[in-house]
């Protein structure tokens, strides 16, 4: 069973910018859930994708976007990079929405905004 | 809105001795409650997790949790804690009936001196 998968694992922008981070949840995991985790804190909810639908949204402005494919993997784009959005990206994948279905989280993508 | 205290952001334990780690909730229902652990690099693994039922959850390696009601409470403990336990803990509060769009405390970091 291939787990969750990231990619890139490094990425360095310069304000301004614009980047698509990637994401292949693991088989079977039909909800995807994106998560920014800044340097000494906790994962803040970005939004979720449940079979290729934007199912909740936490306290990000618009610029930050996803998309959600047939095959269940995911991406997050962020617009109009600023610095505050250095962070380490997570994706996280379950098996469906149900609170009993775990969370399977990938590695992350570092972010740099410079 | 929900939200999760950590109030330790760092504690030191020696190998074998027992450990416990504090988490506060608030939440106006009940709360779907989780305990993750993130080792350097890398993505958060689900311990445990309290949906319902019996307040004292078991998880994998070892741990335990505790859900107190009367007290917002569900700290993470293990009777003898073991070198490859150091990592960073993280609390997190479901919202509703979605595992998915969590909110995380700050985490907790746990060293282990030999």
């Amino acid at each position: 069973e291939t787990g969750v998968t990231q990619s890139p694992t490094h990425l360095i922008k310069t304000r301004g910018q614009q980047v698509t981070l990637r994401c292949s949840s693991q088989s079977g995991h039909n909800t995807v859930s994106w998560y920014q985790q800044a340097l000494g804190q906790g994962p803040q909810f970005i939004f979720q994708y449940y079979r290729e639908e934007e199912n909740g949204r936490g306290n990000f402005p618009p610029r930050f976007s996803g998309l959600q494919f047939p095959n269940y993997s995911s991406e997050l784009n962020v617009n109009a990079l600023e610095l505050d959005d250095s962070a380490l990206y997570l994706c996280a994948s379950s098996r469906d929405r149900a609170p009993n279905s775990p969370l399977h989280f990938g590695n992350g993508t570092r972010l740099t905004v410079t | 809105a929900q939200s999760v205290t950590q109030p330790d952001i760092h504690i030191t334990v020696s190998e074998g001795a027992s450990l416990e780690l504090r988490c506060n909730y608030s939440y106006g229902a009940t709360p779907y409650l989780f305990w993750y652990v993130q080792s350097p690099g890398q993505g958060l693994q689900l311990l445990l997790k309290y949906f319902s039922g019996d307040t004292l959850v078991q998880g994998i390696k070892g741990f335990e949790a505790e859900f107190k009601r009367s007290q917002s409470s569900f700290n993470l403990r293990k009777p003898s804690v073991h070198w490859s336990d150091a990592a960073e803990y993280f609390c997190a509060v479901g919202a509703g009936t979605n595992a998915g769009k969590s909110t995380f405390g700050d985490g907790t970091t746990l060293t282990v001196k030999p």
